[in-house]
């Protein structure tokens, strides 16, 4: 009931494309929705995060897509640069589990020229 | 925007010798911070909750008496490898963060050889 499942396992886009990553979660107790970024030997940086009663927010190039009775949401990237090429984790919260993170198991996207 | 830091960012050791991590919340203090752990190409692994004040918090599986748990002030958690073994290596992250954001370090990639 913890899970968040995540696809797909691996993504390439060409420069300028649309990258979307998918996932989806059993428990809807969950009330906060991150997505991070981690570069090769660096820690993860949050990249955007939405609560379940929003159903998009953009930053920038990055998208949240959310439906709540589903219980998917995913995370579109605009304009997709080389720079991007990371890898992307999905990850799910209640704020009454103390900020537990619980986290999909990633997305290795690359953004080829 | 709230930075984590640890040191050091990475570490060789003997089998059987200890290791120590050290997880600091620059400029915010920090109840609450969390260990994870990563293997290559995999996702997050959340290891251990670490508590200011108190006794940490061990997912299942983890070995508590293995991995020494130390949250001796609101910006400072540090986490020991004791007796550790070719098998801990690994990379371990910590993160910090308020109620909902949680705000990752570095890393500290840990070799035992």
């Amino acid at each position: 009931q913890q899970q968040v499942k995540q696809s797909p396992q691996s993504l390439i886009v060409q420069k300028g494309g649309i990258s979307i990553i998918n996932c989806a979660y059993e428990n809807t107790a969950f009330d906060y929705f991150p997505w991070y970024q981690q570069f090769p030997g660096k820690g993860p940086a949050l990249l955007i995060a939405i609560r379940p009663d929003v159903s998009e927010k953009k930053e920038g190039r990055f998208t949240i897509s959310f439906n709540k009775s589903a219980k998917q949401f995913s995370l579109h990237i605009m304009d997709s640069q080389p720079g991007d090429s990371a890898t992307y984790f999905c990850a799910a919260a209640l704020r009454g589990g103390g900020n537990k993170l619980t986290f999909g198991t990633g997305t290795q996207l690359k953004v080829e020229l | 925007g709230a930075v984590v830091s640890q040191h050091p960012s990475w570490v060789i050791c003997k089998s059987g010798t200890s290791v120590k991590i050290e997880c600091r919340s620059l400029d915010f203090q920090a109840t609450t911070m969390f260990w994870y752990r990563q293997f290559p190409k995999q996702s997050l692994m959340l290891m251990a909750t670490s508590n200011e004040g108190s006794k940490a918090t061990y997912e299942q599986g983890v070995e508590k008496d293995k991995f020494l748990i130390n949250h001796a002030s609101l910006t400072l958690s540090t986490l020991t490898v004791t007796s550790a073994h070719p098998e801990d290596s690994s990379f371990y992250i910590c993160s910090a963060g308020g109620v909902y954001e949680q705000y990752f370090g570095p890393g500290t990639r840990l070799t035992v050889t």
